[in-house]
């Protein structure tokens, strides 16, 4: 069975400070990769998404980037956080040529002080 | 540009009835449609998926409606228990193949009392 592991389950870091989230897949292989943002009481903003290693596509312009270094890894960076980056930052994953049923990760809360 | 919407304020119903949550999508022709559910903290999880050729679907107690002219589509919850209580999603999604790119509902919020 598949399985999608993020880590850390929840950060603080000050403003301007670097950040690196982490997500894996485990159990499927070339899936399509996504990370979203839900702010408080709202819903979810995807942010990137990927449909193979090294390839990322932004969805909204901000100071967050994505890397895809292996098939089932995917990283979320910053180089300096901002206190509009405090979220609930999601990574989930579809089979490629599937129906595009999503599977999330447990989530990753970062407040930004 | 596309939209999804979904009742903002929450649903409250009593036990034992049936909720119904409605989506609506304006600027774009989905070939299927999710739902999922999310709990407060957790990511969401699927719950169904209608094809744009199917106008209904089920699992178990929950039910879901799909109409292509009205751009909507009802989600069902008959039998309502507490643990039904959580925020419901829907996803109007383009064809198969290749990259699937969903957008979600801000999502309703059902709370469901003993």
């Amino acid at each position: 069975s598949q399985t999608i592991h993020q880590w850390p389950a929840t950060l603080v870091q000050p403003v301007g400070s670097p950040l690196s989230l982490e997500c894996t897949v485990e159990g499927t292989s070339n899936p399509n990769l996504y990370w979203y943002r839900q702010a408080a009481g709202r819903g979810l903003q995807l942010l990137f998404y990927s449909v193979g290693i090294g390839q990322i596509s932004s969805e909204v312009p901000q100071n967050l980037s994505a890397s895809r270094p292996q098939d089932r890894q995917f990283i979320l960076s910053s180089k300096k956080l901002l206190l509009s980056d405090s979220g609930f930052y999601l990574c989930a994953w579809t089979r490629g040529l599937g129906e595009g049923t999503q599977y999330f990760g447990p989530g990753t809360r970062l407040t930004v002080l | 540009s596309q939209k999804i919407e979904q009742n903002s304020e929450a649903l409250n119903i009593q036990e034992g009835k049936t909720a119904t949550l409605t989506c609506n999508y304006t600027n774009y022709s989905p070939a299927y449609l999710q739902w999922y559910r999310q709990d407060p903290g957790r990511g969401p999880v699927f719950l169904l998926l209608i094809r744009e050729n199917e106008k209904e679907k089920r699992k178990e107690r929950l039910k879901v409606t799909f109409d292509t002219t009205l751009k909507q589509s009802l989600f069902h919850i008959t039998a309502s228990q507490p643990a039904d209580s959580a925020t419901y999603l829907c996803a109007p999604t383009g064809p198969s193949g290749g990259y699937n790119k969903l957008i979600f509902g801000a999502g309703t919020r059902l709370a469901v009392h003993p």
